[in-house]
């Protein structure tokens, strides 16, 4: 099992443009999410997914689109890009359990929005 | 919503000492509090949890007592080495299943 996939691992923007971060994952995961790390503020949830077709908004949902056609991948549109989203994003996917399966990150998007 | 902090944000310890960060939540309704160690350049792994119905889990160097009246939790690291030099991140669950909010991280140096 490859686990959680994240691509690009890095990528540059200028303001304005918009780009997809994929993430798949090949553990069967029904629950699916984003997150961005920023410097002092821990990982802020984005949206988040309990399976195909289904998506919802996390903390900070502004600016990003998402959609969930299949189970294994669950993309991140940056519709246009803003400085304020330079960021680490990491992609996550667990069982559809409980609150206590076991979250698997991605390794990480670092994006740099200029 | 539920807000999780995190104290202190950075800590030295020498190699062997323990280690000990604390985190507040605000929200009764968290009922799942894991923690996540993030090496430089890393993306953040599980090293431990506990449910609201335990108060202290243990495994091997590394515990986590859990106060449901206070609303804090506590990760502590025993007999430090310098590969527990890391970030670390305590989280709170919130709402339905496997979303979180995190702390803002603790930067631990284990210093030789």
């Amino acid at each position: 099992n490859a686990g959680v996939t994240q691509t690009p691992k890095f990528q540059v923007l200028k303001t304005g443009q918009s780009m997809t971060l994929q993430c798949a994952q090949d553990m069967n995961h029904e629950y699916m999410s984003w997150y961005r790390q920023d410097p002092g503020m821990g990982l802020r949830l984005i949206h988040y997914s309990v399976g195909a077709g289904i998506t919802d908004q996390g903390e900070v949902p502004n600016g990003y689109n998402v959609s969930r056609s299949t189970t294994e991948d669950f993309p991140l549109r940056l519709l246009s890009a803003a400085p304020s989203q330079t960021s680490v994003y990491f992609c996550a996917s667990s069982r559809r359990g409980g609150p206590n399966e076991k979250l698997f990150f991605g390794s990480g998007t670092q994006l740099s929005v200029l | 919503g539920e807000n999780v902090e995190q104290h202190p944000s950075t800590l030295s310890v020498q190699e062997g000492d323990s280690a000990v960060i604390k985190c507040t939540y605000s929200d009764s309704a968290s009922n799942y509090f894991p923690w996540y160690k993030q090496e430089l350049g890393k993306r953040p792994q599980l090293i431990i949890d506990i449910r609201s119905n335990v108060g202290e889990k243990k495994d091997q160097r590394i515990a986590v007592t859990l106060n449901k009246t206070a609303k804090h939790f506590s990760l502590h690291i025993t007999e430090t080495q310098p590969e527990d030099s890391a970030v670390y991140f305590c989280a709170a669950s919130i709402g339905y299943g496997q979303n979180f909010v995190f702390g803002p991280g603790t930067r631990l140096s284990v210093l030789p």
